[in-house]
């Protein structure tokens, strides 16, 4: 069955720490991928998401991920992260169905 | 303002007792789904709808019904809770069924089940 495996469930950084998480999926054919955010009391709301094209994706608020096909990988990466980035954050996949498995989220905490 | 809303944001009920949880959205999506969120496992899919009169089993259904009478809303039904259907509950819609489409999500639904 396909799954999204999230590496790291808690991540505790500094602000102006970088920040990479870490986001595996098991399916061999084309995938369409997502990141979300869910910052504390709010809706989740989409970071980025690759379907084609440069496999370096740039989103809101810094955030960027690569795809590689290879490693069957989409991590989450920001050079410097902000107190205000601390959230629960979401790896997605849709294999080109009318379903998106999601990953189990990593809880990430910037300190002040 | 463009949004998917959901009713009610909290509720407490008893096993067996029926219950409905709304969901509406203002953005002439055709796709809508059902997910609940438990610690350490994610959001897994209850149900989706392609269009109106269009529905079909997610990952995890068993309990749940829903329906797609109108576009804009796609309710989601317990008709016999029990406890393990405790969880926070979202709502989301996207455009099109299209693989490549983000969902915009509700702002949840935290039931427990007595």
């Amino acid at each position: 069955a396909q799954s999204v495996s999230q590496h790291n469930h808690h991540v505790i950084l500094s602000e102006a720490a970088s920040l990479e998480l870490g986001c595996n999926y098991s399916y061999g054919g084309t995938v369409n991928l997502f990141w979300y955010v869910q910052y504390p009391g709010q809706h989740l709301q989409l970071l980025l998401k690759y379907f084609s094209g440069d496999p370096l994706v740039k989103g809101i608020k810094g955030f960027e991920a690569e795809f590689i096909k290879s490693k069957f990988s989409f991590n989450l990466r920001k050079p410097s992260v902000q107190w205000s980035d601390t959230a629960e954050y979401f790896c997605a996949v849709n294999t080109g169905g009318f379903k998106t498995i999601f990953g189990a989220g990593t809880r990430l905490f910037v300190k002040a | 303002e463009a949004q998917v809303t959901q009713n009610p944001r909290y509720l407490i009920t008893v096993t067996g007792k029926k219950l409905t949880v709304t969901c509406s959205q203002n953005m002439n999506h055709e796709y809508m789904s059902w997910y609940r969120q438990d610690p350490g496992l994610g959001l897994r899919q209850i149900y989706y709808s392609m269009n109106v009169e269009v529905t079909d089993k997610g990952d995890v259904p068993e309990g749940y019904k829903v329906s797609r009478k109108e576009k804009r809303n796609f309710p989601l039904i317990l008709e016999s809770p029990s406890p393990n259907q405790t969880s926070l509950y979202f709502c989301a819609s996207s455009p099109t069924s299209g693989s490549w489409n983000e969902q915009f999500f509700g702002p949840g639904t935290r039931l427990t089940v007595l």
